[in-house]
């Protein structure tokens, strides 16, 4: 089982839709979520950081926690085409390395 | 602000060679990963380094090293090239470490002939 896992993709959406993005990691212990967007060919950036259970907006981009479930997920509402990016999850524990998942690759269709 | 800095951008090498690459993080940051990303295999940890020690090791060989100066830029060598090392190397800074939002340079992309 691979430490940090997200749903397969590709995803496509229409533009204004609400995309999901999943992820699931194994270890209890961690501390530490984030999700950053990776365009083709660029480096990833961050878009959110998630410590605690619930849920943190910040504009379009809604990220939700469930340690219990050891589940993290990223809603972007009112799609646009210039979310098609690759999105990773990033789950980590203090002091320790960032576990990356193999990211989700998402489609805006106009 | 200035971001990462990676150099060189693009490399090209053939099988048996070493290689250095450069990190400068942001102004302030004292923590830095490095990370080869493939298509096959997605973002992979190589290691981390804070105040000029190895803080956390990923499980690559022995032929993958780094080292971080006083100054928080950090080097990572890779020795006796193989094909498979061709990948996009990316280095990440943070303030104190890989737990906080790390940022990220533009990579260093190396092809093995």
């Amino acid at each position: 089982q691979k430490e940090v896992e997200q749903n397969s993709g590709p995803l496509s959406v229409p533009e204004g839709a609400i995309a999901s993005l999943n992820c699931t990691y194994s270890d209890r212990g961690s501390q530490s979520f984030f999700w950053y967007r990776q365009y083709s060919g660029k480096s990833p950036e961050l878009i959110m950081s998630i410590y605690s259970n619930g849920d943190k907006e910040d504009g379009r981009f809604t990220a939700q926690l469930n340690k219990a479930s050891q589940y993290v997920s990223l809603l972007i509402r009112d799609s646009q085409p210039s979310d098609s990016a690759t999105y990773l999850c990033a789950v980590n524990k203090r002091l320790e390395k960032s576990t990356f998942g193999d990211g989700t690759t998402l489609t805006v269709k106009p | 602000k200035a971001g990462v800095t990676q150099t060189p951008r693009y490399l090209i090498k053939t099988r048996g060679q070493q290689v250095t690459l450069s990190c400068s993080p942001i102004s302030g940051h004292r923590s830095v990963s490095w990370y080869q990303q493939t298509p096959g295999q997605g973002l992979q940890f190589l290691f981390e380094y804070f105040s000029e020690t190895q803080r956390n090791k990923g499980n690559f060989p022995g032929r993958f090293s780094g080292r971080q100066f006083s100054n928080s830029r950090s080097e990572m060598n890779v020795s006796t090239l193989e094909l498979g090392d061709s990948a996009l190397y990316l280095c990440a800074s943070s303030w104190t470490g890989p737990e906080e939002p790390q940022h990220f340079g533009d990579g260093t992309r190396l092809s093995i002939l």
